[in-house]
């Protein structure tokens, strides 16, 4: 299994450039999760998806959408990039309520 | 607001000697984990906590829970230099609600 996999590993965009990172899971999960990670601020939570077809904004949504398009496939889109989201985005996922989560590996994301 | 406190938030210890790691949680939960991060790479799990006095043990990592007191500790023993990595807590509300995490602590083991 690959587990959670990540693309791109890492992008440079320029302010106002939108994009879109992918995450996909080979677990067969019903939840995935999207954070991100700044330097002294630990994990911070994006979007989540508790099952397929839901999705809820968590504590820093703005700038932000996410599209569940199956069970295994969660993606970011940055409609337009600005430098404040310059930072690593990590995808999860996990099975039930007391399961731990697996990470993707990570996207860097350098807003210019 | 589920808060989670972590510290300390940066940690040199020398091998062979102990510490301790404390998460501290601002409201009721039902499950408690530990996570591994080595610079530059992804989120490691080490711990599931689900249960008050749960212990659990790898190597020269434990793990406890005490959810009347809202803690959780992870205790080093006898530091070696592999250990050296960010340790987080993540503590999750009631429900299937998404983990919170605590800041971090950075481990360092020098010689």
């Amino acid at each position: 299994n690959a587990g959670v996999t990540q693309t791109p590993k890492f992008q440079v965009l320029k302010t106002g450039q939108s994009m879109t990172l992918q995450c996909a899971q080979d677990m067969n999960h019903n939840s995935m999760y999207w954070y991100r990670q700044d330097p002294g601020m630990g994990l911070r939570l994006i979007y989540y998806s508790a099952s397929e077809g839901t999705t809820d904004k968590g504590e820093v949504p703005n700038g932000y959408n996410v599209s569940r398009l199956n069970k295994r496939e969660f993606s970011l889109r940055l409609e337009s990039a600005a430098p404040s989201q310059t930072s690593v985005y990590f995808c999860a996922s996990k099975e039930g309520t007391f399961e731990t989560q697996y990470f993707g590996p990570g996207t860097r994301l350098l807003v210019l | 607001e589920l808060k989670v406190e972590q510290n300390p938030l940066f940690l040199s210890m020398q091998e062979g000697k102990n510490y301790t790691i404390y998460c501290n949680y601002s409201t009721t939960s039902d499950r408690l984990y530990w996570y591994r991060q080595d610079p530059g790479k992804s989120l490691e799990s080490l711990f599931v906590l689900l249960s008050n006095g749960a212990v659990k043990q790898e190597g020269r990592l434990m793990a406890s829970l005490d959810t009347k007191a809202r803690l959780s500790t992870l205790h080093i023993t006898a530091a070696v230099h592999d250990l050296s990595a960010t340790y987080f807590c993540a503590v999750g509300p009631s429900g299937n609600t998404p983990l919170v995490f605590g800041k971090g602590t950075r481990l360092s083991v020098i010689a």
